[in-house]
């Protein structure tokens, strides 16, 4: 159990258009979820933690306006970069706090975004 | 907020030796201490984690110790195999406290030759 899925794996944009990626916790509910940022041989960043219901809660020198958030459902939360520029390219993964077992973070697959 | 800082960076054994990862967290408040192992283009794989009322732990060959005094936290793997072979990261965490936030560490890259 505790499968979280992206969707796409990847996507390459032009510069200036707008990208969204989902996640899914596929087999429990999730009313917290999070988007980090990882470039290429560096660690996780946090960008934004999601809550079902409720605004996302952004981190310090994140963009809201640029990375929009939305968490409709206990299973689906979705970012939408928008007016995606080349330095956006990144590898975007989402992770998902089981309801049951709020410690432990479930994370997807990773969706490698690149902006051409 | 919390500062995890993790060492070393790069970490290159042969196959069969031990292998220490270490990490340093800021916040005596946190008290969730989880190791991830990643693979290139891959999710992090969480592989074990430790809470704060408990010192060591261990699963096979894959030991996590803690000493919440220095605030520092190690992973121990031993008998290593190339398989082992990928980025570690640290990460912390306040629990409900901070929303179940995790900070990671910058990462150690293990490379285990045959």
């Amino acid at each position: 159990g505790a499968v979280v899925s992206q969707h796409p794996s990847w996507v390459i944009c032009k510069s200036g258009t707008s990208v969204k990626i989902e996640c899914r916790s596929l087999d429990f509910q999730a009313t917290t979820m999070f988007w980090y940022r990882q470039f290429p041989k560096q660690s996780l960043m946090l960008m934004a933690t999601s809550n079902e219901g409720s605004k996302a809660t952004y981190e310090q020198g994140v963009e809201k306006d640029k990375f929009l958030i939305n968490h409709a459902s206990l299973t689906l939360s979705t970012l939408t970069v928008t007016s995606a520029h080349p330095e956006d390219s990144s590898f975007y993964i989402c992770s998902a706090l089981r309801d049951s077992l709020r410690n432990e973070q479930f994370f997807g697959p990773g969706t490698r975004l690149t902006v051409l | 907020g919390e500062n995890v800082e993790q060492h070393p960076s790069t970490l290159s054994v042969q196959e069969g030796d031990s292998a220490v990862i270490k990490c340093t967290y800021s916040d005596s408040a946190s008290n969730y201490f989880p190791w991830y192992k990643q693979e290139l283009g891959k999710r992090p794989q969480l592989i074990i984690d430790i809470r704060s009322n408990v010192g060591e732990k261990k699963d096979q060959r894959i030991a996590v110790t803690l000493n919440k005094t220095a605030k520092h936290f190690s992973l121990h793997i031993t008998e290593t195999q190339p398989e082992d072979s990928a980025v570690y990261f640290c990460a912390a965490s306040m629990g409900e406290t901070s929303g179940s936030r995790l900070t990671f560490g910058e990462g150690t890259q293990l490379t285990v030759n045959p």
